[in-house]
């Protein structure tokens, strides 16, 4: 049982825009800035999204972070089919002073 | 460019021990912290502590805490994690990632080593 909270899956068809949402507490994300991470197929990790809302240089303004309260959202519009990925949620837990991600979320372009 | 370079993947028999390396550049190696992170076959990632090549200074999580151990190399910029007593569950994919704190994350990985562990 993962201490942030994703969707399994969740899926678009190409051109729209999809959602993911990451939940947490007091303790985490409601304490922290939250990073999302992109997974592709058998490759490690790659950051999209640091403090909530920032993106690297490199990944396109399609792309966008937000939080609220203990939740997150990663926001990705005009859906491609490279997008296909998993996706996880991270941010650092106060109360158990570790870094904590998602269970992960599985996206699939239709 | 920031690149991490690990060690291969290993076979390891239950009880055993492991390490794995993880060689930086590209950057100042001493100036930001590594932590390493786990993907069991199919699940999710699973940070396992973090160390600090600028003091040695570690953090470990509770999982692994009294099985790991993980220090660094400054002459080489190479950063090792160290996990003893090996059992089935720790079978995985290990990455080192470059931590750059609670505002940026881990900002570049390493490509992974996967660590079976089988009798």
């Amino acid at each position: 049982q993962s201490v942030l909270t994703q969707p399994p899956s969740a899926s678009g068809t190409p051109g729209q825009r999809v959602t993911i949402s990451c939940s947490g507490s007091t303790s985490n994300i409601g304490s922290n800035t939250v990073n999302w991470y992109q997974q592709l197929p058998g490759t490690a990790p790659k950051v999209l999204i640091y403090s909530n809302k920032q993106r690297p240089s490199g990944v396109p303004d399609r792309i966008s972070g937000s939080k609220s309260g203990t939740s997150a959202s990663l926001a990705i519009s005009g859906l491609q089919s490279e997008d296909e990925a998993d996706y996880y949620c991270a941010t650092w837990d106060d109360s158990l002073s570790a870094w904590v991600f998602g269970g992960g979320t599985k996206l699939t372009v239709l | 460019q920031v690149l991490l370079v690990q060690s291969g993947a290993d076979v390891k028999k239950p009880g055993a021990s492991v390490r794995v390396s993880c060689k930086a550049s590209g950057y100042t190696f001493t100036d930001s912290g590594i932590s390493w992170v786990r993907q069991a076959p199919g699940q999710e990632l699973e940070w396992l502590g973090w160390i600090s090549p600028y003091n040695g200074n570690t953090k470990y999580a509770q999982i692994v805490e009294g099985r790991v151990t993980m220090t660094t190399e400054t002459s080489t910029n190479t950063a090792y994690m160290e996990l003893r007593s090996l059992r089935s569950d720790d079978t995985a994919v290990y990455y080192c990632a470059r931590d750059r704190g609670v505002i940026r994350g881990f900002d570049s990985w390493g490509q992974g080593t996967l660590v079976t562990v089988s009798s």
